[in-house]
């Protein structure tokens, strides 16, 4: 398996433009989660899906955040419009989900996401 | 709810020394423990985890971490580091049939030749 796949790796874009974040998780995996990683912050979950549905968004920050998990084997993470704060390494990891016992995640390269 | 702490934001050490990332967690119901470690420009990657049975976990590349429930810490050791275990750690948790893993802040290693 090639794993958990983002893209793009990298994203520059100016104030007020859309942003979409996409993410590929490992097949067979249940549950798919994005983190949000900065210095001042540190990794943040911002969502999880369990079988494609949202279990959990508390973390999303504002309303301009919006994620997506059409089928098992896709999920974007949409911000519009984009501002300079949201800056950051977006990370999606994915698991077999819960009852495994494992819990255990695996993640993307991450997508380094630069508002200007 | 969990949280976790992890108590040191950088540890330099010299090679060949032994290192302790100190975690601790908090949470009113069972848990499991990781760490997680990332090298420069990558995600993270597991490192151990802690889920039932024996108390010491153990990596592949010479680290181990015990489970301390009355301490509720979970720290991580390695007896001798190597140039390239310069990476940030992560402690994280995960309560027992949950979905959620929450992450402490990092601890930065820095081993010096």
């Amino acid at each position: 398996d090639a794993g958990v796949i983002q893209s793009p790796r990298h994203e520059v874009t100016e104030m007020g433009q859309e942003v979409t974040l996409r993410c590929k998780p490992i097949s067979g995996h249940n549950s798919l989660f994005w983190y949000r990683q900065t210095m001042m912050r540190g990794l943040e979950l911002l969502i999880y899906f369990n079988n494609n549905v949202p279990i959990d968004d508390s973390g999303m920050p504002e309303d301009r955040f919006s994620a997506k998990m059409p089928n098992a084997s896709f999920s974007t993470l949409k911000i519009q419009p984009s501002e300079p704060r949201d800056s950051a390494v977006y990370f999606c990891a994915s698991s077999l989900g819960v009852g495994s016992g494992a819990n255990v995640l695996t993640f993307g390269a991450g997508s380094r996401l630069t508002v200007l | 709810a969990q949280s976790v702490t992890q108590l040191d934001s950088q540890v330099p050490v010299f090679e060949e020394a032994p290192v302790e990332l100190r975690c601790n967690y908090s949470s009113s119901v069972s848990v499991y423990l990781f760490w997680y470690v990332q090298y420069p420009n990558q995600g993270l990657q597991l490192l151990l985890k802690y889920l039932s049975g024996s108390t010491l976990v153990e990596s592949i590349n010479g680290f181990e971490a015990e489970f301390n429930k009355s301490q509720t810490s979970f720290h991580l050791r390695k007896p001798s580091v190597h140039i390239s275990d310069t990476a940030e750690y992560f402690c994280a948790v995960s309560q027992t049939g949950g979905f959620k893993t929450i992450f402490g802040a990092g601890t930065r290693l820095f081993v010096k030749a």
